[in-house]
């Protein structure tokens, strides 16, 4: 079946301009996670939706970052007025949840994201 | 918080060199135990897990045995492939247990 899959694949921005990147999650997947990736700094957690429930947007670096869920399913990832210090791969991920967080995140292949 | 540390690469072997890719772990009771590979223009998969002290996870020839004593989960393969050339990221959940925490990341390097 259908993996997870992000759009666009790459994105070039100016500093100061907006940004959104997409996630589609495998169908049926209750748990939806972003992660950054940077060189050399693995990967770093930034916000996690479970269902209907709040989602835990400790991760998320400052205000200028936010994200949504719509009906379950779709994410955006907005990044307000863009920083040279951005620019990173973007991961999104999906779970089904059922047995906890030891169930297996499904990773979409990101979004290389270069802030100029 | 939970965190893990792995070695850093690359890691630079010849073709059916034994494999071992250090991870050691700190961790609140006992979670389980992930490690992911990202294979050059992929995203990152599963490669395996184990989920209490003494497990081993093994798949594509790859082991990691999840060591309490040593907070280690260390993984091995016997004999690597060119196509094992990849990124490979240890990971456990996070105190809150909501998402995993990944540790930076080793670079395989395997040459014919």
């Amino acid at each position: 079946g259908a993996g997870v899959s992000q759009s666009p694949s790459n994105k070039v921005t100016e500093k100061g301009k907006d940004v959104e990147l997409r996630c589609d999650p495998i169908s049926g997947h209750t748990a939806l996670y972003w992660y950054r990736q940077s060189l050399g700094q693995g990967l770093e957690f930034l916000i996690y939706f479970q269902g209907n429930s709040a989602p835990d947007k400790s991760g998320l670096p400052s205000d200028r970052f936010s994200a949504e869920r719509t009906g379950g399913s779709v994410s955006t990832l907005t990044i307000q007025r863009t920083q040279q210090e951005d620019s990173a791969v973007y991961l999104c991920a999906s779970s089904s949840r059922q047995g906890g967080v030891a169930d297996t995140q499904y990773f979409g292949p990101g979004t290389r994201l270069t802030v100029l | 918080g939970n965190s893990v540390t792995q070695m850093e690469g690359p890691v630079t072997l010849s073709e059916e060199a034994f494999l071992t890719i250090n991870c050691t772990y700190t961790a609140t009771g006992y979670p389980s135990l992930f490690w992911y590979v990202q294979y050059p223009g992929e995203g990152l998969q599963l490669l395996l897990k184990a989920t209490k002290a003494d497990d081993k996870g093994s798949n594509k020839g790859f082991e990691a045995t999840y060591r309490k004593e040593t907070t280690s989960f260390h993984l091995e393969k016997g004999s690597v492939q060119v196509s094992d050339s990849a990124v490979y990221f240890c990971a456990l959940p996070n105190s809150g247990y909501s998402t995993l925490t990944f540790g930076k990341g080793t670079m395989l390097l395997v040459s014919p």
